[in-house]
């Protein structure tokens, strides 16, 4: 099974920081990666998808990058709003369907 | 609008049986593959089943083949999850979500969640 690691496990920044997560597969995964953004209680909000296409609606201050292994989640100027946790996803691989990383909580410093 | 509305969830005891349902609404139902993703308490997302938009492809993950079963009736716009055997591990939210269909499979409409309890 591919594995995906997320660094740091959790990060804390100001608002207007740039913010910087990464996400390695455990083997090439091309391009099929996914972020999500979860709030306290909240269902997952689709950001990223195919590692660099902003979905619609997700302001443009997110942005993503990477293929094969090593993937970066950007946030350009964080917003209060921002403060989460965000999952990378990978499809590449079947069997599992679907596999996440550990997540990334994001606080407020 | 698109919504995804789960219903079923609450407490089992160890072994026990529980199905649980997610009405969409919003978009045609039957055009897209869904799935079953979990949460544990204080924990990570953890996808657990796929079923196609005909439900001629399923996929499990290995935590609950065996154990659960996905279905949907596109004609009651509808999608099920039966979970038997369950064990303390199962307790989690169960989330339903849309797959887009895109080559990455993201999921890009979920529903508010289920929670289901696993405890003697």
């Amino acid at each position: 099974d591919i594995q995906m690691t997320q660094s740091p496990s959790s990060l804390s920044a100001s608002v207007g920081d740039r913010v910087t997560i990464t996400c390695r597969a455990s083997q090439s995964i091309s391009s099929y990666l996914n972020w999500y953004q979860q709030k306290p209680g909240k269902a997952p909000k689709l950001l990223i998808y195919a590692a660099s296409s902003l979905q619609s609606g997700v302001p443009s201050r997110f942005s993503g990058s990477g293929s094969g292994t090593d993937f970066t989640l950007t946030i350009s100027s964080l917003q209060p709003e921002d403060f989460a946790t965000y999952y990378c996803q990978q499809s590449y691989s079947t069997p599992p369907r679907v596999t996440f990383g550990q997540g990334t909580r994001l606080e407020i410093k | 609008e698109v919504q995804l509305v789960e219903s079923g969830g609450g407490l089992v005891q160890p072994g026990g049986s529980l199905r649980l349902s997610c009405a969409a609404s919003g978009f045609t139902f039957s055009s897209y593959s869904m799935n079953w993703v979990r949460q544990a308490p204080g924990k990570g997302l953890e996808w657990v089943s796929y079923i196609s938009s005909s439900s001629s492809t399923i996929y499990y993950a290995d935590s609950v083949k065996g154990r659960f079963t996905i279905s949907r009736d596109n004609a009651k716009n509808s999608l099920y999850l039966q979970m038997n055997s369950l064990r303390d591990e199962d307790t989690a939210v169960y989330y339903c979500a849309r797959d887009t269909g895109y080559d990455t499979d993201p999921f890009d409409y979920w529903g508010q969640g289920t929670l289901v309890t696993v405890s003697s």
